[in-house]
């Protein structure tokens, strides 16, 4: 299994653009979570889906920040207008709620995006 | 509401010596599961090891934690850490959420292991 898969790893963008983050998680999970990590912040959780639908939306910092996913493969977060303080390490998880799975979740490698 | 809290780093030891980072948790209800990741750097978080009741001991690469439900806690030990176990280490609890199962994150110890 290649695991959770993020792209791209690095970003860098200027203040004002939409920037676009990806993620396509692990074959047969259920759930789906997008986190920001900073050092001021640790590990925040932004949103996450279970079978496709979003669950819980309430760590989204704001109306600039939205997420899909369209299907039980691909996942986006897009930020519209990108801005300096935006910058940070974004890790999307997959992980299962069916029983018989532990429920545990699966982190991709991250992307770290830089705001100038 | 819930939170997990550890104690804060760096945690600075030399090889060999014995590790404890200690995390305490509040839960609204039965804690399900409890978590330690290890995020080693420039990479994403990875399960080092859980526990899924009271009394549970998790273990996994030399580490070891206990599931305490008397004193809420979950504190993590190894007793000869090496230098490749410098990374930032999480505790987590489970929950349920409306249905659903989310992560409850603590803020995250970091290792350092000199030799």
């Amino acid at each position: 299994d290649a695991g959770v898969i993020q792209s791209p790893r690095h970003e860098v963008t200027e203040m004002g653009q939409e920037v676009t983050l990806r993620c396509k998680p692990i074959s047969g999970h259920n759930s789906l979570f997008w986190y920001r990590q900073t050092m001021m912040r640790g590990l925040e959780l932004l949103i996450y889906f279970n079978n496709n639908v979003p669950i819980d939306d309430s760590g989204m910092p704001e109306d600039r920040f939205s997420a899909k996913m369209p299907n039980a493969s691909f996942s986006t977060l897009k930020i519209q207008p990108s801005e300096p303080r935006d910058s940070a390490v974004y890790f999307c998880a997959s992980g299962s709620d069916t029983p018989g799975f532990n429920y545990e979740q699966y982190f991709g490698p991250g992307t770290r995006l830089t705001v100038t | 509401g819930n939170s997990v809290t550890q104690m804060e780093g760096p945690v600075t030891l030399s090889e060999e010596a014995f590790l404890t980072i200690n995390c305490t948790y509040t839960a609204t209800g039965y804690p399900i599961t409890l978590f330690w990741y290890v995020q080693y750097p420039g990479e994403g978080l990875q399960l080092l090891l859980k526990a899924t009741k009271a009394d549970d001991k998790g273990s996994n690469k030399g580490f070891e934690a206990t599931y305490r439900k008397e004193t809420t806690s979950f504190h993590l030990e190894k007793g000869s850490v090496q230098v490749s176990d410098s990374a930032v280490y999480f505790c987590a609890l489970r929950t349920m959420n409306s249905g659903y199962s989310t992560l409850t994150f603590g803020k995250g110890t970091m290792l350092l292991v000199s030799p």
